[in-house]
């Protein structure tokens, strides 16, 4: 049963802190994305990659937050410094994007918290 | 301004009645996609439509796709406490082959009472 695995599943930290994300995508799928879910806001894409290559980061707030994907088992959001604003539950999703077809596997999620 | 509304935000509905949801947008999407996400979890895709007009049936749940492809409705029958949950549309835009992207609504809480 392949799934979205994330770590931590839960992050409590002070404002100021580097927070790092980690998220192991399904085997296979070519193109990951990660987003961010407040009550406010909704579900909001930071950015994605297609075949590791990042695509689009515009929606990430560009002097705190990076994304990279080091290899094809690992993506990291990183936070550097952290800000109490920041604080959400962030969401990796994977996909086997081709053509009109683009579902969505979602993790778990990690809740992050920065006092 | 969110692209996508969904209404109502809040439903709380006895079980055993029908309900409908709404996804509305001025934009014009190549595709769209419902998502059901409960607490604690990812949202997880239920179904995706592209074609207006569209009607897709998911057991007890009902899904149509707007004519002008702006719109969609998610119309659950005798409903059930474990229908409980947020539902997502999710809306795809024409923007070439570099489309991957999809543009998430607020969602429609859904509390089913036994």
């Amino acid at each position: 049963d392949a799934r979205v695995t994330q770590t931590p599943r839960d992050k409590v930290t002070e404002m100021g802190q580097e927070v790092t994300m980690r998220c192991q995508p399904i085997l296979g799928h070519n193109t990951v994305f990660w987003y961010r879910q407040t009550m406010m806001q909704g579900l909001e894409l930071l950015a994605y990659f297609r075949n590791r290559a990042p695509l689009d980061d515009s929606g990430m707030p560009k002097d705190r937050f990076s994304a990279e994907m080091p290899d094809a088992t690992l993506a990291t959001l990183k936070i550097q410094p952290s800000e109490p604003r920041d604080s959400a539950v962030y969401f990796c999703a994977s996909g086997l994007v081709a053509g009109m077809y683009n579902e969505q596997f979602f993790g778990p999620g990690t809740r992050l918290t920065v006092l | 301004t969110q692209l996508l509304e969904q209404s109502p935000q809040f439903l709380s509905i006895q079980e055993g009645e029908n309900l409908t949801v709404y996804c509305n947008s001025s934009s014009v999407f190549s595709s769209l996609q419902w998502y059901r996400q409960e607490p604690g979890e990812g949202p997880v895709l239920l179904v995706t439509v592209v074609t207006g007009g569209e009607v897709k049936k998911l057991k007890r749940l009902t899904f149509q796709f707007g004519d002008a492809r702006k719109d969609s409705s998610l119309h659950i029958t005798a409903a059930q406490p474990g229908d409980t949950g947020l539902y997502l549309c999710a809306g795809r835009k024409y923007s070439g082959a570099g489309s991957y992207q999809l543009t998430f609504g607020k969602g429609t809480k859904l509390s089913v009472i036994p």
